[in-house]
């Protein structure tokens, strides 16, 4: 499986915009991105996914670099909800249905008052 | 509507016992997932459902681990003759059809702890 990189911690501060940031250097063609966070004493939940263009939804953003390398989670503005683990995760399109998800060991996203 | 829910939602046993945990999956999933999670770590896959069938169960660690989901709804995990480092929390994640690529909804977990 292709491998993501990201930074143990970040820290932000309420209602400011936050980048939490994804290495995947050896991403394939049919990997899509996809995020999800664990907020504590909960089980993962989806975020967003893309392929190769930017997506934007409820919860976030998601912009990819035109590589396809690297990719950067965007909170708009962080709430103190928003402080869980993050996880950058490449699934392959190519793969059989019911595919695992692979989770490195994600971010910690500190949010302060 | 409900989601993943999993009973009970810690569990402490002592080592050698047996344990049995439960999943009980959004309605009308067809595709189950169970995972570990050891602390400071990402979940860990164990085993994956389609139906009634295990159609992955690649990640079990070994022989002591087995699940089931005879009805094609709820799962259940059972871990034989239990040890110190099987704990963990146990998290069952469910989604809609085995779809390649498709949302997987996690429930809260199990803390299991085996002393």
């Amino acid at each position: 499986d292709a491998k993501t990189t990201q930074p143990n911690s970040m820290e932000s501060n309420e209602e400011e915009p936050v980048h939490l940031p994804c290495n995947h250097s050896t991403i394939s063609g049919t990997d899509y991105i996809h995020w999800y966070r664990q907020l504590p004493s909960q089980g993962p939940e989806y975020v967003i996914h893309g392929l190769t263009s930017n997506v934007n939804n409820r919860m976030a953003s998601l912009a990819i670099a035109e590589d396809r390398k690297s990719s950067t989670l965007i909170l708009h503005r962080a709430t103190l909800r928003d402080a869980a683990v993050y996880y950058c995760i490449l699934r392959d399109v190519g793969e059989t249905s019911g595919s695992r998800l692979t989770f490195g060991e994600g971010t910690q996203l500190t949010v302060n008052p | 509507g409900a989601g993943v829910s999993q009973t009970p939602s810690n569990k402490v046993t002592e080592k050698g016992k047996y344990v049995e945990l439960r999943c009980d999956p959004i309605s009308g999933h067809t595709a189950l997932y169970w995972y570990r999670q050891s602390l400071g770590q990402g979940p860990e896959f164990l085993i994956y459902f389609q139906g009634t069938g295990a159609a992955d169960d690649s990640g079990l660690p070994n022989d002591r681990f087995f699940a089931v989901r005879p009805e094609g709804s709820v799962s259940t995990l059972k871990i034989q003759r239990t040890e110190r480092g099987d704990s963990a929390v146990y998290l069952c994640a469910s989604a809609p059809g085995g779809v390649v690529g498709e949302t997987q909804y996690f429930g809260p977990g199990t803390r299991l702890l085996v002393l």
